[in-house]
């Protein structure tokens, strides 16, 4: 069965820092994962994706993952936050050995909050 | 930008009735979901709808929720007997159903009350 784990439930940082919101998961194969951001009263938005190929991809508004294999790990990150980046931030996965599953399996998400 | 949209925004229904959330999924995909994410925990895969009929449903999807796609742009998600844990946010979601497409457009959501 395949899981994903979001450790943090809230993550600080200030204005123009670095952000990073962490993101570990399990899978019997290759991960499809995904990052998706939700505003209050507001629906999950995509941010990014990592399919195949460079293990550093990068999404809207600024935001990259990098997925590393050996540590099952897809850390959602930025070089420098802004105050509108405070969010809820989900991490989730697709596991495409069970090709007859598309069905998302999401983290319990990560509160981002990026003060002034 | 194309988008998912759902009706109504906040449904407010007594235990035991029925209720009927719709959603309008982006119109060239083929891939139809629903998810629920109850007040404070994680979002939660229910069921998955391809050529007209379920793909995929998820333990939460028993009995009492039915999926059907009654014209070419709609998809309805019914709860037939409503419970107080039913009451959660409903996204519905889709995506492309091709073979590089991976991503699932989510819509805004229906907040169900179940009282």
């Amino acid at each position: 069965a395949q899981s994903v784990a979001q450790p943090e439930d809230q993550v600080n940082v200030a204005e123009g820092n670095p952000l990073t919101v962490k993101c570990t998961y399990s899978v019997s194969g290759n991960p499809y994962l995904f990052w998706y951001v939700q505003y209050p009263n507001r629906g999950l938005q995509f941010l990014l994706k990592y399919i195949t190929g460079d293990n550093l991809v990068k999404g809207s508004y600024g935001f990259e993952a990098e997925f590393n294999k050996s540590q099952t790990s897809f850390h959602l990150k930025k070089p420098s936050a802004l105050v509108s980046d405070s969010a809820l931030y989900f991490c989730a996965v697709r596991d495409p050995q069970d090709t007859g599953r598309r069905a998302l399996t999401f983290g319990s998400g990560t509160r981002l909050q990026v003060q002034p | 930008e194309p988008e998912v949209t759902q009706t109504p925004s906040h449904q407010v229904t007594q235990m035991g009735q029925e209720v009927i959330l719709r959603c309008v999924p982006i119109s060239n995909h083929l891939y139809f979901y629903w998810y629920r994410q109850i007040l404070g925990q994680k979002v939660e895969f229910l069921v998955s709808f391809y050529n007209n009929e379920i793909s995929e449903k998820s333990e939460i999807f028993d009995d009492q929720f039915s999926v059907e796609r009654p014209d070419g742009s709609n998809f309805t998600l019914k709860i037939r007997s409503t419970k107080l844990e039913d009451s959660a946010m409903y996204f519905c979601a889709s995506s492309e159903g091709t073979a590089n497409s991976y991503e699932q457009y989510f819509g805004p959501g229906t907040r169900l009350t179940v009282t």
